[in-house]
């Protein structure tokens, strides 16, 4: 069985300061890892995604995250946010027939 | 672009009621998805599916059903709603080359759903 857990359900920062939302997953096969951001009142839409190759992945919006398989984690960082950055992030693991998501962290970046 | 839509952005309801929720994809996807997103729990997978007139539980499927007749739509059905049904639901699509995993799924919009 694959499972995602998302350390942080709420990270507040200031804009242009630094990020990093933390992924831990856990999973018998291979996998596939996935960042989505979800913005008030929409749908999710695709970040970053690993598959294979490069451990560090780079994403739309300045976003990338780093595959660390013995850690088994996937974190999602940003050098610097914005205040448009404001939105819950969700990370998503596949490896059998679906993909499982997280329980997502929203993320407030403030003036 | 990859278009997912979704008959209802919201949608009210009242208990006992069918409620039928349909998802539509343009990029002729093989795999459709239906999940349920409530605060604090991220999304549950309802039901999928791989093919016409295919479909298999996800991981919370009690209460629901679902319907694929076209390639291209994917319908969520209530069968008689229940308060605890309200919820917004997501509907994605992905493409099915290269086996099922692997591949982005693309998600619509939404419906918020409130049954009183």
């Amino acid at each position: 069985a694959q499972s995602v857990t998302q350390l942080d359900s709420q990270v507040p920062v200031f804009e242009e300061a630094p990020v990093e939302l933390r992924c831990n997953y856990s999973s018998s096969v291979s996998v596939y890892l996935f960042w989505y951001v979800q913005y008030p009142n929409q749908g999710l839409q695709l970040l970053l995604k690993y598959l294979s190759g490069s451990t560090l992945v780079k994403g739309i919006n300045g976003f990338e995250a780093e595959f660390n398989k013995s850690q088994t984690s996937f974190h999602l960082r940003k050098p610097s946010v914005h205040i448009s950055d404001t939105a819950e992030y969700f990370c998503a693991v596949g490896g059998s027939e679906k993909l499982v998501f997280g329980k997502g962290t929203k993320l407030t970046v403030n003036p | 672009d990859v278009k997912v839509t979704q008959s209802s952005r919201y949608l009210v309801k009242r208990t006992g009621e069918k409620v039928f929720l349909e998802c539509v994809q343009d990029m002729d996807h093989e795999n459709m998805f239906w999940y349920r997103q409530d605060p604090g729990l991220g999304l549950r997978l309802i039901y999928f599916s791989y093919d016409v007139k295919m479909k298999e539980k996800g991981d919370i499927p009690e209460g629901y059903s679902v319907s694929r007749e076209k390639k291209e739509r994917f319908s969520l059905i209530l069968e008689s709603a229940s308060t605890n049904q309200t919820s917004m639901y997501l509907c994605a699509s992905s493409s099915g080359t290269s086996g099922r995993v692997g591949n982005e799924q693309f998600f619509g919009p939404g419906t918020r759903l409130t049954v009183l």
